[in-house]
């Protein structure tokens, strides 16, 4: 059974970047696209953008430049990088795991969370 | 402000059936089956109870179906257990080919 672990920084000073790593265990990376969505009770759920397993990053517009993202499957990681956060960027982010560029089948798996605060 | 429109709370009774809506526009929930419906216990990760608008997933209860007309979505749960009281989200494909969420609907078993 798959499992996604987010790990990084709790704390990130305003106008630096929010460095944040996804591991993916119990199953393989292929064929799979990998997210990454964040959560705040202001602004729901909101999806940031994701990257299928052999690369090819797609973004929400809505972050501009801001977010990077990159993937190593060899080490069965993938990374998110948002820059100049501010407050705003405080959120629950979540690594969480598709199966379909267009999201047929939903987003199946999700780490667990982690809390990033700006 | 959420790109889809949920209803903020539902309640029902143990026993009872209630749907959730989501509404959006043909750019999304019209124009694509590709709804998606989560419940997210408090402090935890949403977790995927129905997808492809009416399908679900492996070991999610048939209490648990979602329908689809014009730009509304629905979820609905049949058969309401206290174990169902939870937050639950939609969510959507977008023609600009981002994933729109719903604001979430907290679902009160009474």
């Amino acid at each position: 059974q798959v499992q996604l672990q987010e790990s990084g920084p709790g704390l990130v000073k305003a106008s630096e970047t929010l460095s944040l790593t996804c591991t993916v265990s119990g199953g393989s990376m292929k064929n799979y696209y990998w997210n990454w969505i964040r959560q705040t009770p202001w602004k729901g759920l909101e999806w940031m953008g994701n990257l299928f397993y052999s690369g090819n990053p797609n973004h929400n517009p809505s972050l501009g430049s801001r977010i990077s993202l990159s993937i190593d499957e060899s080490k069965k990681q993938f990374h998110l990088k948002l820059s100049t956060v501010s407050a705003a960027d405080t959120a629950v982010y979540y690594c969480a795991r598709s199966r379909n560029v267009l999201f047929r089948y939903g987003v199946d798996v999700w780490g667990q969370g982690t809390t990033v605060a700006v | 402000q959420s790109a889809l429109t949920q209803p903020a709370s539902v309640s029902g009774s143990r026993g009872q059936s209630i749907t959730i809506s989501c509404t959006g526009t043909s750019n999304d929930v019209g124009g694509y089956t590709y709804v998606a419906w989560y419940q997210q216990f408090s402090g935890k990760a949403p977790k995927l109870v129905i997808y492809d608008v009416n399908n679900r997933p492996s070991g999610v209860s048939n209490r648990f179906s979602g329908s689809k007309s014009g730009n509304t979505a629905t979820l609905t749960i049949s058969g309401l257990q206290t174990e169902d009281e939870a937050d639950y989200f939609c969510s959507a494909y977008n023609i600009r080919g981002i994933l729109l969420f719903g604001g979430g609907t907290k679902l009160t078993v009474l």
